[in-house]
């Protein structure tokens, strides 16, 4: 069973600093996916990553993925108050013609002034 | 330009009463998934359908169905509502990842309360 961990769960940080979230994944899979979700709200698409040591970059967002270590990473950079949001990386299990999504657990950022 | 549509957006009814959620889209897209989104938790899959071949996930309730009259239309059924049936439920699209495509076209949701 895919399992996918992300860490930290909660992480404040202040304005202009730079931090790393991390996504684990159990089981061998090409297609991961990071998702930004204000509260209340539906999940808004950051990054699709589909191969190993695939790189993708918006604004001061930076996700990779590393397939061998089953690991990626959303980068932040400089951080500002309108980044604050649950963040969830999801894999897809399935490998087929659909998209089965299991998502991590989801990191809660906070960016203080 | 909506693209995925769910109605209502705010769904209140009482324990043990059927509620229906819907979803539809404009994108023409092959596969629906639905999703439960309890409170403070990850997004979790119920079942989806590619084209009209439904495929429900093993620890999906009973108490949940679906249904797909046509492409643009999908509606999730709760027979019996309970307590913690409280959440937010999220329709997502996908074209046949066959085809290159591997994006997931998610909905604004529909918040369900159970009183």
């Amino acid at each position: 069973e895919l399992k996918v961990e992300q860490n930290p769960l909660f992480l404040s940080m202040q304005e202009g600093k730079n931090y790393t979230i991390y996504c684990n994944y159990s089981t061998t899979s090409d297609r991961l996916y990071w998702y930004r979700q204000d509260p209340g709200k539906s999940l808004e698409s950051l990054f699709v990553l589909l191969s190993n040591g695939a790189v993708k970059q918006e604004g001061r967002l930076m996700a990779s993925l590393d397939t061998k270590a089953r690991l990626s990473t959303l980068h932040i950079t400089a951080a500002v108050h309108d980044l604050s949001a649950t963040y969830f990386c999801a894999v897809d299990s399935y490998g087929g013609a659909t998209n089965k999504l299991i998502f991590g657990t989801g990191t809660l950022l906070a960016v203080q002034p | 330009d909506a693209m995925v549509i769910q109605n209502p957006r705010y769904q209140v009814t009482q324990f043990g009463k059927p509620v229906t959620l819907s979803c539809s889209q404009t994108l023409n897209h092959n596969v629906m998934y639905w999703y439960q989104q309890k409170s403070s938790q990850a997004p979790k899959l119920l079942f989806h359908y590619y084209d009209k071949d439904f495929n429900n996930e093993a620890d999906t309730p009973d108490n949940f169905q679906s249904r797909r009259p046509n492409t643009s239309f999908c509606f999730l059924d709760i027979r019996s509502p309970g307590l913690g049936d409280a959440a937010m439920y999220l329709c997502a699209t996908s074209r046949d990842v066959t085809v290159e495509s591997y994006e997931q076209y998610f909905g604004p949701g529909t918040r369900l309360t159970v009183t």
